[in-house]
């Protein structure tokens, strides 16, 4: 059984610049969840695939976008890259959505991308 | 709405107990508990529904006060292995996302 990967590991950007990172879901998962997590924070929602469908979003600008393809893995796109969008991104997959799934639900993480910009 | 966790920060001896508390305002669907270490990822602990659970993990076991909306993480005869910063991560029925506390960064000294 293949765990969560993510790539790139690391990504230097100059601002306003667009980024695609990647990340692969942990087999038999239909769930990916985006999480950025700023040095000493704990990791804030971005959003949420289920099944190639946005399923729940958090406080992030309509720059950060995603996809999810059949084979369940996932991009997140930031567009118009800023300083402040520096953290590490964190990919999790999960057999279901947020809300359901019960005990079942625990989020798998990848190792993430460090993302810098500068 | 993001949970509380409190302490921020605790640094026991090996051997010693800690409790970490993470509370939220909103009516929970479940509760998940998470630890990192420093340059890793977040490694799942255990997951707690609503109707009031307790659950163990090794000398690791959380509570789950429905009614409060609070969890408790208890960590007993701490290991230096527990050292790393720890999460509480929320899920409510209405929304598709789980919510992460900022997190109890736990140190543990020989």
């Amino acid at each position: 059984e293949t765990g969560v990967t993510q790539s790139p590991t690391h990504l230097i950007k100059t601002r306003g610049q667009q980024v695609t990172l990647r990340c692969s879901s942990q087999s038999g998962h239909n769930t990916v969840s985006w999480y950025q997590q700023a040095l000493g924070q704990g990791p804030q929602f971005i959003f949420q695939y289920y099944r190639e469908e946005e399923n729940g979003r958090g406080n992030f600008p309509p720059r950060f976008s995603g996809l999810q393809f059949p084979n369940y893995s996932s991009e997140l796109n930031v567009n118009a890259l800023e300083l402040d969008d520096s953290a590490l991104y964190l990919c999790a997959s999960s057999l279901y959505p947020a809300g359901r799934g019960g005990s079942y639900n625990e989020q798998f993480f990848g190792p993430g991308t460090r993302l810098t910009v500068l | 709405q993001q949970p509380v966790q409190s302490p921020q920060a605790v640094i026991l001896r090996e051997g010693e107990d800690a409790v970490i508390n993470c509370s939220s305002s909103k009516a929970l669907y479940s509760v998940h508990w998470y630890r990192q270490k420093h340059g890793e990822a977040p490694v799942f602990l255990m997951i707690l529904l609503k109707g009031g659970e307790q659950k163990g993990h090794e000398k690791i076991s959380a509570s789950f006060n429905e009614k409060k909306q609070q969890s408790s993480l208890y960590l007993t005869a701490s290991q230096l292995s527990y050292s790393g910063t720890y999460f509480c991560g929320t899920e409510d029925s209405s929304a598709s996302k789980i919510i992460f506390g900022s997190g109890t960064r736990l140190s543990i000294r020989p």
